[in-house]
């Protein structure tokens, strides 16, 4: 069995300020790790994901995450964000041999100016 | 090229009746996904498929949810006897094949009064 913990349910933060939302997870298996972003009203869009090599991943909209396995955690950074990054944040991780993937209960990002 | 689609966008519906919920993958995926998204909460798998067949069902909750893949693209997620704790956000996603990025339906928000 899979879990993901997002450790914070809401970030504020100022425009042009970094954010950090953590990620951690449990798993017996190897994984792969994704990021995806919501909107309002608009549907899930993937922002970034961990399927092996290098642990730093670089995604859309400026967005970066590391894998740390000692650790079992996939935090994502930005080092600016605009008022346009707010918006609800999901991590999730699958198997490497599994389709299906088993998400956390999200962050909502607020920028505000 | 076209995105995965889901229709209706809206359903309401009184308790006890039955509800289809269609989904039109994009060309060429052979894996595709159910996921429900209650309020608050990350989208929580229900079954996933490859080509025709249901390769992982573990997800639905009960036997009043079924789903079908009959040609190996468009699904149809079918819940009998609708109960109000069935209300959710139903998202549609597919993929290449299983384990590869999956892409995101805006979703079909159901809401049994």
């Amino acid at each position: 069995a899979q879990s993901v913990t997002q450790l914070d349910s809401q970030v504020p933060v100022f425009e042009e300020a970094p954010v950090e939302l953590r990620c951690n997870y449990s798993s017996s298996v190897s994984v792969y790790l994704f990021w995806y972003v919501q909107y309002p009203n608009q549907g899930l869009q993937l922002l970034l994901k961990y399927l092996s090599g290098s642990t730093l991943v670089k995604g859309i909209n400026g967005f970066e995450a590391e894998f740390n396995k000692s650790q079992t955690s996939f935090h994502l950074r930005k080092p600016s964000v605009h008022i346009s990054d707010t918006a609800e944040y999901f991590c999730a991780v699958s198997s490497t041999n599994a389709g299906k993937s088993t998400f956390g209960d999200g962050t909502t990002l607020t920028v505000k100016p | 090229g076209a995105g995965v689609s889901q229709t209706p966008s809206n359903k309401v519906t009184e308790k006890g009746k039955y509800v289809e919920l269609r989904c039109d993958p994009i060309s060429g995926h052979t894996a595709l996904y159910w996921y429900r998204q209650s309020l608050g909460q990350g989208p929580e798998f229900l079954i996933y498929f490859q080509g025709t067949g249901a390769a992982d069902d573990s997800g639905l909750p009960n036997d009043r949810f079924f789903a079908v893949r009959p040609e190996g693209s468009v699904s149809t997620l079918k819940i009998q006897r609708t109960e109000r704790g069935d209300s959710a956000v139903y998202l549609c996603a597919s993929s290449l094949k299983a384990t590869y990025e999956q892409y995101f339906g805006p979703g079909t928000r159901l809401t049994v009064t």
